[in-house]
């Protein structure tokens, strides 16, 4: 099963813009975490937002979580060519806390 | 530290052979990983939930007589893709939850990239 939307599908931005990424989803969640994916690899967690927070932050991340709206927003400040990548959004669902994903936005970020 | 391992990160066999990818957590125990499944440029889809010591949960549409998963102990657990067939094609992604970090977040092995010729 995936969870929702995520939009745009892909992004391309130069160096030094702002990147943000936008994810829906369907179900009541315990947390919204965003994940990162180079090509061909595995994924690696970047921030995690509960439920009842509205916004957080880590380093040039923010994340933002609106579950009236059942939305949350991804946002890169300052990109880099090295954050070119693939970023997933996912909630936690059931006694597993398994994590089902987002589409996921394709990021180019041009030097 | 949170480390998974899985192997082989990539592998080409026939058609009608079957295929065993591991996924070890080197660091920490694991006592629940999970299987997913990407084909290129979507999203990942969640196979099964492995739990150490008992029957796999498989999700709705996963055949589990197709994709057999075995959690024999708290740091490995393996995916045979049995009878494979061009349509099994597809990179295949382990994940576990060390519960002494974090009950949430998963880490994720590196992937294997199945070929079925």
């Amino acid at each position: 099963s995936q969870q929702g939307e995520e939009d745009p599908q892909a992004l391309s931005i130069q160096e030094g813009e702002n990147a943000t990424m936008n994810c829906s989803y369907k179900t009541s969640i315990n947390n919204l975490q965003w994940y990162r994916q180079n090509s061909g690899r595995g994924l690696v967690h970047l921030i995690l937002i509960r439920s009842n927070e509205r916004e957080k932050h880590s380093g040039r991340l923010r994340v933002t979580l609106d579950t009236s709206k059942k939305s949350s927003s991804l946002l890169i400040t300052a990109s880099r060519a090295a954050d070119t990548a693939s970023y997933f959004c996912a909630t936690g669902e059931g006694g597993y806390n398994k994590l089902i994903f987002g589409a996921g936005t394709r990021l180019a970020v041009h030097p | 530290g949170a480390v998974v391992s899985q192997h082989p990160s990539w592998v080409i066999c026939k058609s009608g052979t079957s295929v065993k990818i591991e996924c070890r957590s080197l660091d920490f125990q694991a006592t629940t990983m999970f299987w997913y499944r990407q084909f290129p440029k979507q999203s990942l889809m969640l196979m099964a939930t492995s739990n150490e010591g008992s029957k796999a949960t498989y999700e709705q549409g996963v055949e589990k007589d197709k994709f057999l998963i075995n959690h024999a102990s708290l740091t490995l657990s393996t995916l045979t893709v049995t009878s494979a067939h061009p349509e099994d094609s597809s990179f295949y992604i382990c994940s576990a939850r060390n519960r002494v970090l974090s009950n949430e977040k998963l880490f994720f092995g590196s992937g294997t990239q199945l070929s079925v010729l």
